[in-house]
């Protein structure tokens, strides 16, 4: 139990234009979910949480206009990367609050984005 | 001071050897503590979970956690080739309504067949 998933897996876009990312939680349902960005050789930094049904709540530094997140559902939240530029490329990785097994984070398998 | 301290490592150890991973903490309201295991390029897969001071121990991994000191480690026993990943070390609390963790930067573990 306790399953997350993402897609993509990859993505390679040109400067300036908008990506995408789903997360999923496939065999429960998540009131909250979290989206962290990882830097090579660096921790998982957190982003932002959503809920579902409401406004995001972005972390200190993090552009809210940018990374657009939706929560439109108990299973789906969507990261929107808007205008990405070269500095935005990084693994991106989402997480769903569950309560079973244990009460913590999933994570999802991670998206790579590389904007050229 | 970061809330979490973890030596990042690398640790490389010889196959069968007994690793110590170890992270200390400042916040006295992290309630949960936590073990993720991190291949190249994927996202963390949850090894241990805990809530309370003492030992839990899953097949050849076994977490404690020590309150009172701040301190939480992971052994694994008989380490294999396929136990080399980044090892995370996580604690939580509530804040908000939710569960928001707080991770360590990670140690690289790579055990030699």
């Amino acid at each position: 139990g306790a399953v997350v998933s993402q897609h993509p897996s990859r993505v390679i876009c040109k400067s300036g234009t908008s990506v995408k990312i789903e997360c999923r939680s496939l065999d429960f349902q998540a009131t909250t979910m979290f989206w962290y960005r990882q830097f090579p050789k660096q921790s998982l930094m957190l982003m932002a949480t959503s809920n579902e049904g409401s406004k995001a709540t972005y972390e200190q530094g993090v552009e809210k206009d940018k990374f657009l997140i939706n929560h439109a559902s108990l299973t789906l939240s969507t990261l929107t990367v808007t205008s990405a530029h070269p500095e935005d490329s990084s693994f991106y990785i989402c997480s769903a609050g569950a309560t079973a097994p244990e009460e913590t984070q999933y994570f999802g398998p991670g998206t790579r984005l590389l904007v050229l | 001071q970061k809330e979490v301290e973890q030596d990042p490592g690398p640790l490389s150890v010889p196959e069968g050897a007994i690793v110590s991973l170890n992270c200390t903490y400042s916040n006295s309201a992290f309630q949960y503590f936590m073990w993720y295991r991190q291949y190249s390029r994927k996202g963390p897969e949850l090894l241990m979970y805990t809530y309370s001071s003492g030992n839990k121990e899953d097949g050849r991994f076994t977490a404690q956690v020590d309150k009172s000191s701040k301190y939480i480690s992971l052994f694994i026993r008989d380490s294999q080739p396929s136990d080399s990943a980044t090892y995370l070390c996580a604690m939580s609390s509530y804040s908000g309504g939710y569960q928001k963790v707080t991770f360590g930067t990670g140690t690289k573990l790579q055990v030699i067949p």
